[in-house]
């Protein structure tokens, strides 16, 4: 079955940086994208980027554009986001999710379990 | 990018009730819209792609409808387990964007 397990949980000072990781089993890991998705304390989901592990291909929105990297090891079959220069605000949860085949690569159709993500000084 | 309006933003019912949620496109997306189901403390869940496409194992009491810049998520006979936050995603723009949520509560 599908699954996808995240890094633990990270607490981070304001500037720092952080990686999450996301590793994936139970089916070929090139064959579907993954978007990660976060959700700061009581608010909604927020869409944060959107990777293909079998191109490298990347698509960030603006806001995090300066700020976000996604990879994926096609090695270990494992999708990172890196995030840099932390502040307060991107204290969160982080999701990594799978796509579904077809035209439905971009719906979130699997998930992580999540990373808490804290950034406190 | 295309932004994404829900309403209401919480809406309170009781089991029974039969509820309809909207999501409002800034610009056509013609039918690239989802819907998702998160409950307290849970990783979201994936109800309706393709704006009325069910997924597999998801009840038949939810139902979504719309097309281009007007969308609707039904609920029919509101079971314990519905009480939840609903959320819409348009991904016909290179960027996803959620809609805000709407958490229903029960009455």
């Amino acid at each position: 079955q599908v699954q996808l397990v995240q890094s633990a949980a990270e607490v981070k000072k304001p500037g720092a940086s952080v990686r999450v990781s996301c590793k994936a089993s139970g089916y070929t890991f090139t064959n579907f994208a993954f978007t990660w998705v976060r959700q700061a304390p009581g608010q909604g989901l927020e869409w944060v980027g959107w990777t293909r592990p079998d191109t490298g291909y990347t698509l960030i929105p603006q806001k995090f554009q300066d700020r976000v990297t996604l990879t994926t090891d096609t090695s270990t079959n494992t999708a990172y986001m890196e995030l840099r220069s932390l502040t307060s605000n991107d204290t969160a949860v982080y999701y990594c999710a799978r796509g579904a085949s077809g035209p439905r690569f971009k719906v979130c159709l699997y998930w992580g379990q999540g990373t808490q993500v804290t950034v406190s000084s | 990018d295309v932004h994404m309006t829900q309403s209401p933003s919480t809406l309170s019912a009781s089991v029974g009730d039969r509820v309809t949620i909207t999501c409002r496109a800034s610009h056509n997306i013609n039918r690239w819209l989802a819907w998702y189901q998160q409950r307290p403390g849970e990783v979201p869940k994936l109800l309706i792609s393709q704006a009325s496409t069910l997924e597999s194992g998801v009840s038949s009491r939810f139902s979504g409808s719309g097309s281009g810049t007007e969308f609707s998520l039904t609920i029919s006979s509101l079971q314990p387990d519905d009480f939840a936050t609903y959320y819409c995603k348009q991904y016909n723009d290179a960027f996803a964007t959620f809609g805000g949520g709407t958490k229903l509560d029960i009455k």
